[in-house]
């Protein structure tokens, strides 16, 4: 089982900073197969990037993905009041796993 | 628009049993791949079961396999999770979700509450 840890556990930034976040695999993970989920208090996650990089459908550009091997990357540049979430990664591969995720405070 | 409807959650005794369905509407169900997540009180997510739109083949994590069954009815657009041998730590709300196979999961049903506790 690939393994995924996430830190830091919590981020606390002011609107307009930038965030980010690290994803590390115990494996070499296909970069094909690495996704970013967003999940606001009592709602469903929302996936953000697919494919280590590429955008899902509506994400605003201000999130960026990157990475490759086992160390993967989401950037949030200019942090809005919004993005104030608990983020997840996730290898989606035949066996997939989550990270344990990062919680995103906006001060 | 995509619509995935759990039911069946609700309270059982450690080593009960409980099945799960999801009612999936909007998309041609048979063409997707489907899981199911859980999320217990607080925690982070966890995957814990798959199966494909085609072949049906199945998937499980660790901690699941051997007590948990994965199906689906195609005919009613409708995926299930049989849980057997429940234990205090299957304590969740398990998602329903959909995707294509070795694909990121692009949507998610509201979930169902399974408590497991004597």
């Amino acid at each position: 089982e690939i393994v995924l840890t996430q830190s830091p556990g919590t981020l606390s930034l002011s609107p307009g900073e930038r965030a980010t976040l690290s994803c590390r695999s115990s494996q070499s993970t296909s970069s094909s197969f690495l996704a970013w989920y967003q999940q606001k208090p009592g709602q469903t996650p929302r996936l953000l990037i697919y494919g280590s990089s590429s955008r899902a459908t509506g994400i605003p550009d201000r999130f960026s993905g990157s990475g490759s091997g086992t160390d993967f990357t989401l950037s949030i540049s200019r942090l809005e009041p919004e993005d104030s979430a608990v983020y997840y990664c996730q290898q989606y591969g035949s066996s997939p796993t989550f990270g344990g995720g990062t919680k995103v405070e906006i001060k | 628009e995509v619509q995935l409807l759990e039911s069946g959650g609700g309270l059982v005794q450690p080593g009960g049993s409980l099945r799960l369905s999801c009612a999936a509407s909007g998309f041609t169900f048979s063409n997707y791949a489907m899981s199911w997540v859980r999320q217990a009180p607080g925690k982070g997510l966890e995957w814990v079961s798959a199966i494909s739109g085609s072949d049906g083949g199945t998937y499980y994590a660790d901690s699941v396999k051997g007590r948990f069954t994965i199906s689906r009815d195609n005919s009613k657009s409708t995926l299930y999770l049989q849980m057997n041998s429940l234990r205090a730590e299957d304590t969740a709300v398990y998602y329903c979700a959909k995707q294509r196979w070795l694909q990121p999961i692009d949507s998610w049903g509201q979930g169902t509450l399974v408590t497991v506790s004597a």
